[in-house]
């Protein structure tokens, strides 16, 4: 699988939009994005996959590159408890999931 | 509802001797993986199990071991030979392959 770089943390506004970035230059055609994240000393929480096409669900939306080397994590309106450390992983369907070190988003009122 | 079970929360542990983290789920899924997580970093696999009576050792599987005995249950055992067994561990498991995963609350395991 495909590795990602991510920025170490990230600060946003409550209530504003928080764009998190993703770089994976390495991707491969077969590989999707996804997004996880994990508040603090709890399990980690899927947030949203995709392949090629931006995807949006209740909690967030993927903004993936037209060349796919990179993506955006958009989470629309951000809250003092969307605070947590958030993972951006590329993976073969079957493959085991693989973290790194990810984002760390602070939301502050 | 359904959901990932670890217990217990907190465990603690004197140096050489093993001890069983405890991993159930009522999801019917097939494959449930252990992840260990140390401060500030992020998580690594130590074993993993696409079915019942198999599993496989992940990226860091010394000093470990487990059974699936049953499609719900996934122990794992953090034995004397782990040389740093101190951190907090993590089960998921997945229906299929394509799914996104399902993560417990996490146990955290002390050596004292």
């Amino acid at each position: 699988d495909a590795k990602t770089t991510q920025p170490p943390s990230m600060d946003c506004a409550e209530g504003r939009a928080a764009n998190l970035p993703c770089n994976h230059s390495t991707i491969s055609g077969n590989e999707y994005v996804y997004w996880y994240r994990q508040i603090h000393s709890q399990g980690p929480q899927y947030i949203i996959h995709g392949l090629k096409n931006n995807e949006t669900n209740e909690m967030a939306s993927l903004i993936i590159t037209e060349d796919r080397k990179s993506s955006t994590l958009i989470l629309p309106h951000a809250t003092l408890r969307d605070t947590a450390v958030y993972y951006c992983i590329v993976r073969v369907y079957g493959n085991k999931l693989v973290f790194g070190a990810g984002t760390i988003l602070r939301v502050k009122s | 509802d359904g959901g990932i079970t670890q217990s217990p929360k907190y465990l603690f542990r004197k140096e050489g001797q093993n001890v069983t983290l405890s991993c159930e789920q009522n999801l019917n899924h097939d494959a449930m993986y252990w992840y260990r997580q140390d401060p500030g970093q992020g998580l690594r696999l130590i074993y993993y199990s696409q079915i019942v009576n198999d599993f496989q050792k992940g990226d860091i599987a010394e000093g470990y071991s487990v059974s699936r005995e049953k499609k719900e249950s996934f122990p794992l055992t953090v034995t004397s030979a782990q040389k740093n067994p101190t951190a907090f561990y993590l089960c998921a498991s997945n229906l299929n392959r394509d799914d996104g995963y399902t993560f417990g609350s996490g146990t955290r395991l002390t050596v004292v």
